[in-house]
């Protein structure tokens, strides 16, 4: 079976342009999860959904960010305007049933990088 | 609010054994642990939850105290493919990873 499935996997871009990160979740998987990690910050969550609902995105550092799911094999990241601080690799994760006792899938990552 | 994982970094020569720990200030659901190798996605090793329980992988175990909010992952006899950095990611109201544990397996 495919994993969870990211793209791009690396992206460099000049501060202020518009990002967009996309993720195809484990088929069969209800539940979706952002993270962006850094040296200086570790792994966070950003945003997760569950049944292509956001529940949590308390995690999303700012207006400038913004996470959609349209249907249950496809959610995107969106950055715009970009910053340099932005720069992080960004994962999506699928879980079946949300995060309760059960396991989050990575995939491979986005590696984002703002001039 | 983060989990606290300790220690920070660890080196080891093949075949020792390591414990590493981590540690919440709230009530815990469950104990998620990972690993990554640099790189690398975060892979899923165990979860364990609310009542003690013990699980394994491999020759890698984990304990779950929830009197104590604390879980502890034990690798045992470590190999050079356990290198990697270890997270713990707590759920209580949220889930939540903690910065993690550098693990350098030298031959």
């Amino acid at each position: 079976d495919a994993g969870v499935i990211q793209s791009p996997r690396h992206e460099v871009t000049e501060m202020g342009q518009e990002v967009t990160l996309r993720c195809k979740p484990i088929s069969g998987h209800n539940s979706l999860f952002w993270y962006r990690q850094t040296m200086m910050r570790g792994l966070e969550l950003l945003i997760y959904f569950n049944n292509n609902v956001p529940i949590d995105d308390s995690g999303m550092p700012e207006d400038r960010f913004s996470a959609k799911m349209p249907n249950a094999s496809f959610s995107t990241l969106k950055i715009q305007p970009s910053e340099p601080r932005d720069s992080a690799v960004y994962f999506c994760a699928s879980s079946w049933a949300g995060s309760s006792n059960q396991p989050q899938h990575f995939g491979d990552g986005t590696r984002l990088s703002i001039l | 609010q983060q989990p606290v994982q300790s220690p920070q970094a660890v080196i080891l020569r093949e075949g020792e054994d390591a414990v590493i720990n981590c540690s919440s200030s709230k009530a815990l659901y469950s104990v998620h642990w990972y690993r990554q190798k640099h790189g690398e996605a975060p892979v899923f090793l165990m979860i364990l939850l609310k009542g003690g329980e013990q699980k394994g992988h491999e020759k890698i175990s984990a304990s779950f105290n929830e009197k104590k909010q604390q879980s502890s992952l034990y690798l045992t006899a470590s190999q050079l493919s356990y290198s990697g950095t270890y997270f713990c990611g707590t759920e209580s109201e949220d889930f939540v990873f903690g910065p993690g544990t550098r693990l350098s397996v030298l031959p």
